[in-house]
């Protein structure tokens, strides 16, 4: 069965601290999918990166970060120097095979960022 | 610029009434998708289509219907089958391509059902 775990509900960190949002996955495919989607106050969700389960880079985009470890099936996302407007549920997500390509998302985290 | 609209934001309705969700996306995708986000939830998905005339079923299809007569719109109707309609939906779309590809939100319609 596929599943997705984000442990962490909500976090609180202060303004310029950097922070890692955890995400755990299950999948019995050798070739899956991961993602992450910001949804700010909004609502809407913003894709934030995808990743292929043979692409075990780590992936750094400005003061984002990804740690992909197919060893703990996890691949968590660090904000460095967190600012205000990071504030925002992250969800965490997975897609293999046998969901015809559909994505599978986790609980999501709310991040907090105190001025 | 290109993007997915729904609409409306917010939408009212008495129990036992069919409501219609609208979507449309000039983005040029394939698929579009809708979901359902509850309070402290994740995504969950009501329904997805990869092609006009075509949808399928998703985790959580009961109680809704769907239609795409035009690859732009993907409306979504929530019956009165449906027994606890009140959440915040939220439509998707994306390409086709080999792998499962990143999908493009809407902002999503967020119904109350009373």
């Amino acid at each position: 069965a596929q599943k997705v775990t984000q442990a962490q509900t909500e976090i609180s960190v202060v303004e310029k601290e950097d922070v890692t949002l955890d995400c755990v996955y299950e999948t019995r495919d050798t070739t899956y999918y991961l993602f992450w989607y910001k949804q700010p106050p909004s609502g809407e969700l913003v894709f934030l990166i995808r990743r292929n389960s043979f692409d075990e880079q780590n992936e750094i985009s400005g003061r984002y970060s990804w740690n992909f470890q197919k060893s703990t099936s996890s691949f968590n996302f660090t904000i460095t120097a967190s600012q205000v407007v990071d504030s925002a549920v992250y969800f965490c997500a997975l897609s293999d095979s046998n969901r015809d390509d559909k994505i599978i998302f986790g609980k999501g985290t709310r991040l907090h960022i105190l001025p | 610029d290109g993007g997915i609209t729904q609409s409306p934001k917010y939408l009212f309705r008495k129990e036992g009434q069919n409501v219609t969700l609208s979507c449309e996306q000039n983005l040029n995708h394939d698929a579009m998708y809708w979901y359902r986000q509850d309070p402290g939830q994740g995504l969950r998905l009501i329904y997805y289509s990869q092609i006009v005339n075509d949808f399928q079923k998703g985790d959580i299809a009961e109680g809704y219907s769907v239609s795409r007569e035009k690859k732009e719109s993907f409306p979504l109707t929530v019956t009165s089958a449906q027994k606890n309609p009140t959440a915040f939906y939220l439509c998707a779309s994306s390409i086709i391509r080999t792998g499962p590809m990143e999908q493009y939100f809407g902002p999503g319609t967020r119904l109350t059902v009373t």
